[in-house]
């Protein structure tokens, strides 16, 4: 089975905070991406990766960038928390692998409350 | 261009009956057209998908139907059970899948017992 983990299920952070969300994926997946969820809004794209050190803004950037050094894990960082940036945030991996090309899979959220 | 649209926001439906939740895009470039379920404290997961040469795929109790030319696409739940209480997302994608989904908006659907 594909595993996405994602490193906290609830994070409170304090305005101003730098914030890093942590995900890893153990399928080899090439594409890793970042989405918010919110209510009424749905899912939101903020940033994805096709590769090792390579990042694409999504819909949303503002306010975060993303690091990538391993193919297996991908980071998300509010550079200085605000409080709309609560939120849940939900990683997912997919794309190309030995196997052939694989569906997105998505880990079980990080709940962020910023104060 | 890059927008799903989805409807009802919200639907109840009694257990045994059915389920029917609709979407519609506006870029035709898009090649891929899944649906995720999401649980209450759970990430979504894909539940069944279509691509546009088929119009109609099936999955136990759940179809998809695909209309090209009007570019829509529907979920349809036969036999709702309560268990597929859940919030449901329609999505679309280019180049196969694996690239980056746009999602609507979820509908959130209750099936009382």
């Amino acid at each position: 089975d594909v595993k996405v983990t994602q490193s906290s299920r609830y994070l409170v952070k304090r305005t101003g905070e730098k914030v890093f969300l942590e995900c890893v994926q153990d399928m080899d997946h090439e594409n890793m991406f970042w989405y918010r969820q919110d209510p009424g809004l749905g899912l939101r794209l903020i940033y994805f990766s096709y590769d090792v050190k390579m990042k694409e803004k999504g819909d949303i950037p503002e306010g975060y960038s993303v690091s990538r050094e391993k193919k297996e894990r991908f980071s998300l960082i509010l550079e200085s928390a605000s409080t709309n940036q609560t939120s849940m945030y939900l990683c997912a991996s997919g794309g190309l692998t030995g196997l052939g090309s694989s569906p997105l899979h998505f880990g079980n959220g990080t709940r962020l409350t910023v104060t | 261009q890059q927008q799903v649209k989805q409807s009802p926001q919200s639907l109840i439906v009694q257990k045994g009956g059915i389920s029917i939740i609709n979407c519609a895009y506006e870029n035709t470039a898009f090649d891929y057209f899944p649906w995720y379920q999401q649980f209450p404290g759970k990430g979504p997961a894909l539940l069944i998908a279509i691509r546009p040469d088929v119009s109609e795929k099936k999955e136990g109790r759940f179809t998809i139907s695909f209309n090209k030319s009007a570019k829509q696409f529907s979920l349809h739940i036969m036999d709702s059970q309560p268990g597929d209480s859940a919030t449901y997302f329609c999505a679309a994608s280019m180049l196969g899948g694996s690239e980056k989904l746009v999602f609507g908006k979820g509908t959130k659907l209750t099936v009382n017992p």
